[in-house]
């Protein structure tokens, strides 16, 4: 049962590099997404995917891109990091809840740019 | 607009007391549905509950109740008899209808202390 894995769980950056966190599920989900968690703000959605090919912006998208090639991956790139992005960032992956599924989180990923 | 409201940051209490956490959420939406998610000290996001927004039946697992009222826009959660193992995170999220019940919004979440 690996449900939604995340690489790496713990980075150090320096100012400028580029990195990608990856995202793989095995369920078959067609939606996919990437949160970023800042203290005391909760979670908040960066980018998220219907589907293979397609990808749209969520509510905090600059400086990250992602693709989505295949259904069970997502990557996110950080183009070229800023001490802002520290942040733990979430994969989710889910179909749609009205057949009532729910919403499944990888473990998280630390990320701290100095 | 905040959709998901937290309005406790912190709770703390002592171990065997009850604790309800307030959740309010907004939306025009007449199809919705709502999350509680638990985040333990070790980071991960645990799955507690979903609710739909056609059904206000209150629920119950162990200790743990939701109480959905929609006249209200709320979604609380009580922990009953508290243990020191409840200490996390507790956040709130909102999933809206139309297509879009894929994406959530959080609360900024609660913090959760019980002492031994």
């Amino acid at each position: 049962n690996a449900g939604v894995t995340q690489t790496p769980k713990f980075q150090v950056l320096k100012t400028g590099q580029s990195m990608t966190l990856q995202c793989a599920q095995d369920m078959n989900h067609e939606y996919m997404s990437w949160y970023r968690q800042d203290p005391g703000m909760g979670l908040r959605l960066i980018h998220y995917s219907v589907g293979a090919g397609i990808t749209d912006q969520g509510e905090v998208p600059n400086g990250y891109n992602v693709s989505r090639s295949t259904t069970e991956d997502f990557p996110l790139r950080l183009l070229s990091a800023a001490p802002s992005q520290t942040s733990v960032y979430f994969c989710a992956s889910s179909r749609g809840l009205s057949s009532g599924n729910t919403i499944y989180f990888g473990e998280g990923s630390w990320l701290t740019v100095v | 607009a905040q959709k998901v409201t937290q309005a406790q940051t912190e709770i703390s209490v002592v171990e065997k007391e009850d604790v309800t956490l307030d959740c309010v959420y907004e939306t025009r939406d007449t199809t919705y549905y709502l999350f509680w998610y638990k985040q333990p000290p070790s980071g991960e996001l645990v799955f507690l509950i979903r609710r739909n927004s056609f059904d206000e039946q209150n629920e119950i697992s162990g200790r743990y109740s939701w109480n959905f009222q929609k006249s209200t826009s709320s979604f609380n959660f009580t922990i009953t008899a508290s243990q020191v193992v409840d200490s996390a995170v507790y956040f709130c999220a909102l999933s809206e209808g139309r297509g879009d019940d894929y994406k959530l919004s959080f609360g900024a979440g609660t913090t959760v202390t019980v002492r031994a």
